[in-house]
């Protein structure tokens, strides 16, 4: 069965740190999709990446960077010089090749940033 | 205005009453869901529709029931709420032919059972 792990419950770092948010996922899937979502303290989830099997090229967007591992069925998420707006749950989830592209997400990393 | 609208945004209720939470989306997607968040749950699906004949239950499907009244519109309805319902409730939309599995998320309805 397809599972989404995110281990960090909680992490604090001050301003300026790197940080880095762990997700391992489960599928008998050969081909499925990744995501991470962020939920700032507003509320709505925001949209930050998606990544399909194939695709194992690590993708850097600004101060965001993203490590897919088929190897160790990971897709770790990393901020770079954090700030404070990046505090937030993060949360990763998974999709399967069926037809429902219903997600499965993990339990959610919250992130503070202190200044 | 947002694609994906839901409401009420909150909602405080007492042990028995009848709620439905609504949702209307001017995406054109077909397929619709309904998920709830706990804390350190993560989210998990309730209900999910392809289109307003075809309803599909999710993982946590029991005590709620749902409506797809059109394709624009996906009701979420609790007949009898209890406190352990008690969440955020999303709805969303995705669409097959376009962004594989990407779901597109109301603002959340925040519910109470008292």
């Amino acid at each position: 069965a397809q599972k989404v792990t995110q281990a960090q419950t909680e992490i604090s770092v001050v301003e300026k740190e790197d940080v880095t948010l762990d997700c391992v996922y489960e599928t008998r899937d050969t081909t499925y999709y990744l995501f991470w979502y962020k939920q700032p303290p507003s509320g709505e989830l925001v949209f930050l990446i998606r990544r399909n099997s194939f695709d194992e090229q690590n993708e850097i967007s600004g101060r965001y960077s993203w490590n897919f591992q088929k190897s160790t069925s990971s897709f770790n998420f990393t901020i770079t010089a954090s700030q404070v707006v990046d505090s937030a749950v993060y949360f990763c989830a998974l999709s399967e090749m069926d037809s429902s592209y219903k997600l499965i997400f993990g339990s959610g990393t919250r992130l503070l940033v202190r200044p | 205005d947002a694609d994906v609208t839901q409401t009420p945004r909150n909602r405080i209720t007492k042990t028995g009453k009848r709620i439905m939470l609504e949702c209307s989306q001017t995406k054109g997607h077909d397929r619709m869901y309904w998920y709830r968040q706990d804390p350190g749950l993560g989210l998990r699906l309730i209900y999910y529709s392809f289109d307003v004949k075809d309803i599909n239950k999710g993982e946590i499907s029991d005590g709620y029931s749902v409506s797809r009244q059109a394709q624009a519109k996906f009701s979420l309805s609790l007949e009898s709420a209890i406190p352990n319902q008690t969440a955020l409730y999303f709805c969303a939309t995705s669409d097959p032919g376009t962004e594989r599995g990407e779901l597109f998320f109301g603002e959340g309805s925040r519910l109470t059972v008292l």
